[in-house]
């Protein structure tokens, strides 16, 4: 049950694409296509914007995407805008009802 | 309208015990896989438990293993946790969250309660 590493912090001017990665095991990321993306805002309740690696709820702009590869799932926001700046944390299945965290990302926008 | 409300945090002193609950609507609550997922003060993300569909199925964190349950009773549309031997470590808003496909998709979340261990 070790978390996924994420970098503590990433940053990108406005209208910049800044990428964030999730590095797992065999055992989560890279065991399943179920990794997750959360925002999370100060004082707020953290909000999905990736699920199953790729796909984004209704209502999460464009400019955010997510890819994996091996045993590392990326999250790409682009086009930055001041209201992005928040925490991003990673999740991925690790079966049998279980998920793993990453001890999440501060990112700020220039 | 989905919603997620918990109750019950509060103080408590180390080697004490508290129940959350969580009241959930707008969804068929039977349905769908739940969790609950803590946050310490200015930490990350914590998973903590979870519960399949029918409550036959549940799941603990090795943190909380042994010392919380989880449960369900879905013809009150409501989720618990019984967390005992509390320890400093335990203080934390503690979220109740749904899973939308038994995936880790976590689609709603409460507003969460909190928890303060402390003497």
């Amino acid at each position: 049950q070790s978390a996924l590493t994420q970098p503590p912090s990433a940053s990108g001017s406005p209208g910049q694409s800044v990428t964030i990665s999730c590095t797992g095991t065999s055992s989560d990321v890279g065991g399943y296509n179920y990794v997750s993306w959360y925002q999370q805002h100060p004082g707020k309740v953290p909000k999905v914007m990736i699920y199953e690696v790729n796909k984004r709820p209704s209502g999460v702009p464009d400019r955010f995407s997510g890819s994996k590869s091996g045993n590392t799932a990326s999250l790409t926001v682009s086009g930055l805008q001041a209201e992005d700046e928040a925490d991003y944390y990673c999740s991925s299945y690790a079966g049998s009802n279980t998920v793993v965290f990453g001890g999440g990302t501060k990112l700020t926008v220039l | 309208e989905v919603q997620l409300v918990e109750s019950g945090g509060g103080l408590v002193q180390p080697g004490g015990s508290l129940r959350l609950s969580c009241s959930a609507s707008g969804f068929t609550f039977s349905s769908y896989a739940m969790h609950w997922v803590r946050q310490a003060p200015g930490k990350g993300l914590e998973y903590v438990s979870a519960i399949s569909s029918n409550g036959g199925s549940t799941y603990y964190a090795d943190s909380v293993k042994g010392r919380f349950t989880i449960s369900r009773d879905n013809s009150k549309n409501t989720l618990s946790l019984q967390m005992s031997s509390l320890r400093a470590e335990d203080t934390a808003v503690y979220y109740c969250v749904k899973d939308q496909a038994v995936t880790g998709y976590f689609d709603y979340w409460g507003q969460g309660t909190l928890v303060t261990v402390s003497s």
